[in-house]
């Protein structure tokens, strides 16, 4: 059975940095490209970026509103994926999947950035 | 990017009804296209990848079809457990992108 387990969320104010954690077993995350999404209290779901497997190029993409501040980034050693975020703003107030292919979902962190 | 509009974005019915969710890309996303369920507090789970292929432990009832723009998602008869809200996913090119989701209601 897959697990992916997010840790990290919390208060943060406008500014601010946070790092996020996805912690997968189950699979064979070498071989994942894993995903982070994101959805805002009462909103819909916003893919945030992605990052290939390395055999696939290790290569990252993102959504426009986040990039040049987030970085997603993969220890396969570890099997762990991460999101670290940076300039954070009130708009990205919102709860953190990870995202293994389409299928596999966290249960997600939620990161609230507020004065 | 390419945007995914979802209709209705609620719908009310009632248990044993038949019930269909469409998706329109604003471009050709090929067969790119995932259906979700996300339950209040929970995250999504994926019911349908690829316009129509089931995902195992999903009730034949749902069905999915459509591709280039034109996507839908097909309930036969609800049961109590579907009332959720449903977004489709464009898995086409990045960025991803979901529709704005659509509340099933009793």
């Amino acid at each position: 059975e897959v697990q992916l387990v997010e840790s990290g969320g919390g208060l943060v104010k406008p500014g601010g940095s946070l790092r996020l954690s996805c912690a997968a077993s189950g699979l064979t995350f070498s071989n994942a490209w894993m995903n982070w999404v994101r959805q805002a209290p009462g909103k819909g779901l916003e893919w945030v970026g992605r990052i290939k497997s390395k055999t696939d190029g290790g290569t990252t993409d993102y959504t426009a509103p986040v990039k040049g501040r987030f970085t997603i980034s993969r220890d396969d050693s570890k099997n762990t994926l991460y999101l670290q975020m940076n300039s954070l703003q009130t708009e990205d107030t919102a709860v953190y999947y990870c995202r293994g292919g389409s299928k596999d979902w966290g249960q997600g962190t939620l990161v609230t950035v507020s004065s | 990017d390419i945007q995914m509009t979802q209709s209705p974005s609620s719908l009310s019915a009632s248990v044993g009804d038949r019930v269909t969710i469409t998706c329109r890309a604003s471009q050709s996303v090929s067969e790119f296209l995932n259906w979700y369920q996300q339950k209040p507090g929970k995250a999504p789970k994926l019911l349908i990848s690829r316009a129509s292929i089931l995902q195992s432990g999903v009730p034949s009832r749902f069905s999915g079809r459509g591709s280039g723009t034109d996507f839908s998602l097909s309930i036969s008869s609800l049961q109590p457990e579907d009332f959720a809200t449903y977004y489709c996913e464009q898995s086409y090119t990045v960025p991803v992108t979901f529709g704005q989701g659509t509340k099933l209601e009793i």
